[in-house]
């Protein structure tokens, strides 16, 4: 079993809608972190979280450590968030990613 | 401002060369690794290094060396014996340990290396 878990791994919407993206993981750790991956593209990091919740622009990162459960939601989606989302986690000594959630938001 | 740089952005180079991956970072972390990515799937680590002049092998070393002669720079070497080098690699940096305060990575855009 993957340490870090991501859910759905395909995500296909109408441009608009109000979109989610799971990430769970078994371990212990420090940080999370929210990355973007734009097909062909480089890695952009989109939030770190170690608590709570956090807000840029029409997205919106939660974190529960106690459930060890986080997730990214996208409001207002539109065709250029069409994209891999990646979740990593900080252990206590590396980083490990999730498989990826690959969003294609539809005009 | 401080980051992380990773050089060049795409790389091409023909079957049975060596060929290095740049990355450098000027955050004073201690820690750095290197990942790869195939198509469709997800970040598998290469190599990770905690100090300078130390480094360990991640899940899929074989074909690869590194360095960390100094704090700022873990160059990546594709050798000619890793099978298949195509793929998307990918640099990252830490503090360490990690300390509640300090939890902060950063990560490089990537090299996409194509090797015909």
């Amino acid at each position: 079993k993957n340490e870090v878990e991501q859910s759905p791994q395909n995500l296909t919407a109408q441009e608009g809608e109000f979109i989610t993206i799971n990430c769970s993981y078994s371990v212990g750790i420090s940080a999370l972190h929210w990355l973007q991956q734009h097909p062909g593209g480089g890695i952009v990091s989109l939030f770190m979280l170690s608590s709570g919740k956090k807000k840029h622009g029409r997205l919106i990162a939660t974190i529960n450590i106690q459930e060890k459960h986080s997730s990214l939601h996208i409001t207002a989606s539109h065709p250029r968030d069409s994209a891999v989302y990646i979740c990593a986690v900080i252990r206590d000594d590396k980083i490990i990613f999730g498989k990826g959630t690959r969003l294609h938001i539809l005009p | 401002d401080g980051g992380i740089t990773q050089s060049p952005k795409y790389l091409f180079r023909k079957e049975g060369q060596n060929v290095t991956l740049s990355c450098e970072q000027n955050l004073n972390h201690d820690a750095m690794y290197w990942y790869r990515q195939d198509p469709g799937q997800g970040l598998r680590l290469i190599y990770y290094s905690q100090i300078v002049n130390d480094f360990q092998k991640g899940d899929i070393a074989e074909g690869y060396s590194v360095s960390r002669e100094k704090k700022e720079s873990f160059p990546l070497t594709v050798t000619s014996a890793q099978k298949n080098p195509t793929a998307f690699y990918l640099c990252a940096s830490s503090p360490y340990p990690y300390r509640a305060e300090n939890t902060e990575a950063f990560f490089g855009q990537g090299t996409r290396l194509t090797v015909v």
